[in-house]
């Protein structure tokens, strides 16, 4: 299994603050990388799909990056609405695996 | 407009089959590069991915489980039911199904709402 590590676990940051995760896998996944964002008692929301394509909806302030092995997602501009937990997935292997999520609070 | 919505037992027992289905519209299981995909989370915990059913009725399976998963698919009902047996209280979970496809790199563009199954006695 191709393995996902996200880093920080949790990051607490201020509305309007730039803020950036990062996403390693354990093996090169071309750009088969995607960020979804999960607000309590909800469904995951696709937000990026391989590694910088903003999906249909999503505001313009999240933005991904990278390829092979490490990703980033960033967040220009945080909004109330945006402390949520974000979870990477590789696509690459079709045997999909997720990271361990990332917790954006409000600092 | 694409809909998924999960059903099945809320409830299970240990050691009983857990049987789920994924009811969707909006797009059909018959065209070419898409695919219904199951992926749980158990409470306070990260997403797992399950297993895939693409159109053309191949299938994936999640290394770990694919022993306990069966999926399948109806095409005339726009239907997917998972199966998992042999239940244990560590498989109590919300089970989300979720549509991929090839246009989004097979991410999972669209997911149902989850249902939360309890494996308890």
């Amino acid at each position: 299994d191709i393995q996902m590590t996200q880093s920080p676990s949790s990051l607490s940051a201020s509305v309007g603050d730039r803020v950036t995760i990062t996403c390693r896998a354990s093996q090169s996944i071309s750009s088969y990388l995607n960020w979804y964002q999960q607000k309590p008692g909800k469904a995951p929301k696709l937000l990026i799909y391989a590694a910088s394509s903003l999906q249909s909806g999503v505001p313009s302030r999240f933005s991904g990056s990278g390829s092979g092995t490490d990703f980033t997602l960033t967040i220009s501009s945080l909004q109330p609405e945006d402390f949520a937990t974000y979870y990477c997935q590789q696509s690459y292997s079709t045997r999909w695996t997720f990271g361990q999520g990332t917790k954006l609070e409000i600092k | 407009q694409i809909t998924l919505k999960e059903s099945g037992p809320t409830l299970v027992k240990p050691t009983q089959t857990l049987t789920l289905t994924c009811t969707f519209s909006g797009f059909s299981l018959s065209t070419s590069g898409v695919g219904v995909g199951w992926i749980r989370q158990p409470p306070g915990k990260a997403l797992e991915w399950l297993a895939l059913i693409y159109w053309n009725d191949d299938k994936r399976y999640s290394p770990s489980l694919k022993s306990r998963l069966t999926i399948t698919k109806d095409t005339s009902k726009n239907q997917v039911v998972l199966t998992m047996t042999n239940m244990d209280p560590v498989d109590t979970a919300t089970y989300y199904c979720a549509h991929s496809t090839v246009t989004t790199a097979l991410s999972f563009d669209y997911w149902g709402q989850g249902t939360l199954v309890t494996v308890s006695s």
